[in-house]
């Protein structure tokens, strides 16, 4: 049962440009949700989180938008930099009885060309 | 502030042996969870520890097992290896059980033949 998902494997943009990134899910318990940037050989790294009670959050370059409605979020990055090429995971948490469990989308691996 | 840390990088194992990955949580955070990441897919939760004990766990069968010590490090063991845990183990911590912030390990890869 995939709670979390990311149908998007891969995606190519032009340094530059905005980058979007998309996830659904189907949990409407999920109270936060985050995205998670991971390089090769590395953990991955936060990089934004979202409230199940808000629909926009802005860091710099990175925003992210959540539709209850439609049980969708999105990552914007503009404008995309080459060091932004990572593997970029969506994730869902919510509380499973005194803790907060994270579930992970598949992931979209993102490739900014310069 | 020291981040966190696993041990060790790689290892290689054959079927029906047991591992143990170690894992150091970052400084001040005193909960740390454990997740199997499978070749194409996302990080899955393990379980998490709290103050010494399994604060929760997702679908991993018994032979799956941790330990938290008073200095918040963590192991998990595996036993009985099958070639299916063939896979990236992370470790993550954070500040508490109800803090959805978690900081990331570099990871254990484990090849089980």
């Amino acid at each position: 049962d995939q709670q979390v998902k990311q149908n998007s494997p891969s995606l190519s943009v032009q340094e530059g440009r905005i980058s979007i990134l998309n996830c659904d899910y189907t949990n409407s318990m999920f109270d936060y949700f985050l995205w998670y940037k991971k390089y090769p050989a590395e953990g991955p790294t936060f990089l934004i989180s979202i409230s199940s009670i808000k629909d926009k959050n802005e860091d710099g370059r990175f925003t992210v938008f959540l539709n209850k409605s439609a049980k969708h979020l999105s990552l914007h990055i503009v404008p995309s930099q080459p060091g932004d090429s990572a593997v970029y995971f969506c994730a869902a948490s919510g509380d499973s009885g005194g803790y907060q469990k994270v579930t992970f989308g598949t992931g979209t691996k993102l490739q900014v060309i310069p | 502030e020291t981040g966190v840390t696993q041990s060790p990088t790689h290892l290689i194992k054959t079927r029906g042996q047991q591992v143990t990955l170690r894992c150091s949580s970052q400084s001040g955070h005193n909960t740390v969870s454990w997740y199997q990441q499978a070749l194409g897919q996302g990080p899955q939760f393990i379980f998490q520890y709290y103050r010494e004990e399994e604060n929760g766990r997702g679908n991993f069968p018994p032979r799956f097992s941790g330990l938290q010590f008073p200095n918040y490090s963590s192991e998990l063991n595996v036993n009985a290896l099958e070639l299916d845990d063939s896979a990236l183990y992370l470790c993550a911590s954070s500040l508490a059980p109800s803090n959805h912030e978690q900081f990331f390990g570099p990871g254990t890869r484990l090849t089980v033949l």
